[in-house]
């Protein structure tokens, strides 16, 4: 089974701040890699995600994640965050070659402050 | 760009109730998915489909809850004799081929009473 952790549930950062969302997997077989955002009220937006080839996946808006095999990692980033950033961010894996769904982490709530 | 459609977008009914949830996915997707998150908790998966039958299911997906693609457009998930504990946020998804980006919809708000 796969497991995501999301240490961080809320990560409060001043505008034009850099942030880093952390997220660590834990699974016995390969994975491919996830970052959803989910702003108020609405649904879940598919921001970028790790399939195979270079480890380092951008998003259009800025936002960069880095898959790290040796870490089980695959942490979020953006080096200047805008007040319409705030929203909570899910990272999430599914198994390669199967069909079976996601497996979330809990989510980290970006704040942005002014 | 094409998006899933989830209704209705809250859901009020009573303890004991049967409840239906209407999810219509992306055209040309194959794989469709549900998923719920309880208030304050993860998303959690409950079930995959595919070609009309179920791919995969997780512990969640009992008895209790079925699936269906009752025509070439929607996908629905039933909850039969609904409890205090089924009140979560319920969100559809797809995607063209398995392991491919899913798409969600802006899910629907179940309230059990």
């Amino acid at each position: 089974a796969q497991s995501v952790t999301q240490l961080d549930s809320q990560v409060p950062v001043f505008e034009e701040a850099p942030v880093e969302l952390r997220c660590n997997y834990s699974s016995s077989v390969s994975v491919y890699l996830f970052w959803y955002v989910q702003y108020p009220n609405q649904g879940l937006q598919l921001l970028l995600k790790y399939l195979s080839g270079s480890t380092l996946v951008e998003s259009i808006n800025g936002f960069e994640a880095e898959f790290n095999k040796s870490q089980t990692s695959f942490h979020l980033r953006k080096p200047s965050v805008h007040i319409s950033d705030t929203a909570e961010y899910f990272c999430a894996v599914s198994v390669v070659g199967g069909a079976d769904g996601l497996t979330f982490g809990k989510g980290t709530h970006l704040i942005i402050q002014p | 760009e094409p998006e899933v459609t989830q209704t209705p977008s809250h859901q009020v009914t009573q303890m004991g109730q049967e409840v239906i949830l209407r999810c219509v996915p992306i055209s040309n997707h194959l794989y469709f998915y549900w998923y719920r998150q309880i208030l304050g908790q993860k998303v959690e998966f409950l079930v995959s489909f595919y070609n009309n039958e179920i791919s995969e299911k997780s512990e969640i997906f009992d008895d209790q809850f079925s699936v269906e693609r009752p025509d070439g457009s929607n996908f629905t998930l039933k909850i039969r004799s609904t409890k205090l504990e089924d009140s979560a946020m319920y969100f559809c998804a797809s995607s063209e081929y398995a392991n491919q980006p899913q798409h969600f919809g802006d899910g629907t708000r179940l309230s059990i009473l």
